[in-house]
């Protein structure tokens, strides 16, 4: 079975300042991974994600993610927060049913940004 | 706006009530799930619907009742409820079998049973 785990329920950080949450799995094979992001009181939104080929990914609202085999890591960054990034923001890795798409996700983590 | 519509987005129960939530998608996806998402929790995946065949029940007790009568429509029937089942009812849909392709999410039904 697969496993996401997220460091960090709430992290903290200045508006301007460099945003890191981080994301490790376990799978048993080739991994695909996502980022969502969920604002208060809706659905989950995909920021992006990684399926095979570069391992650097880009997604929306200038955050990127880097997968890293060895040391099975899906982190998400981001250069610069900005207050409309506070935000719930959960990792996810996809396995097959049989028909349709499991995604397992981590338990989440808060993202605050401060003035 | 995601493509995937749930209705309500609120609702109050009482235990002995029987409620359905539903979940249309306007995206051409042939997959549909229910998603419980509980606080301190990780996302729970319910039940999984493919060209409206349940092929997978995460061990849901029988309280809820799933129905899925074309690929674009998903209800989850509620029926004798605990507080315990208090939470965001989450409804996502997908382009079926392929692992590459993300879920759509629904902005989700907040349940409280009292």
């Amino acid at each position: 079975a697969q496993s996401v785990t997220q460091l960090g329920s709430h992290v903290s950080v200045s508006e301007g300042a460099l945003v890191l949450l981080r994301c490790n799995y376990s799978s048993s094979v080739p991994p695909y991974l996502f980022w969502y992001v969920q604002y208060p009181n809706q659905g989950l939104q995909l920021l992006l994600k990684y399926t095979t080929g570069a391992t650097l990914v880009k997604g929306i609202n200038g955050f990127e993610a880097e997968f890293k085999k060895s040391e099975t890591s899906f982190h998400l960054t981001k250069p610069s927060a900005h207050m409309s990034d506070a935000a719930e923001y959960f990792c996810a890795v996809s396995e097959g049913t049989g028909g349709g798409n499991k995604l397992t996700f981590g338990t989440g983590t808060q993202l605050k940004v401060e003035l | 706006e995601t493509g995937v519509t749930q209705t309500p987005r609120h609702l109050v129960m009482g235990m002995t009530n029987k409620k359905s939530l539903k979940c249309e998608q306007h995206l051409g996806h042939n997959a549909m799930y229910w998603y419980k998402q509980s606080a301190k929790k990780p996302l729970e995946l319910m039940f999984v619907y493919n060209f409206k065949e349940q092929t997978e029940n995460n061990s849901v007790p029988s309280r809820f009742s799933p129905e899925c009568p074309n690929s674009s429509h998903l209800f989850l029937h509620l029926h004798t409820l605990q507080p315990e089942d208090s939470a965001l009812y989450l409804c996502a849909s997908s382009q079926g079998h392929s692992l590459v392709q993300e879920a759509f999410f629904g902005q989700g039904t907040r349940l409280t049973v009292v």
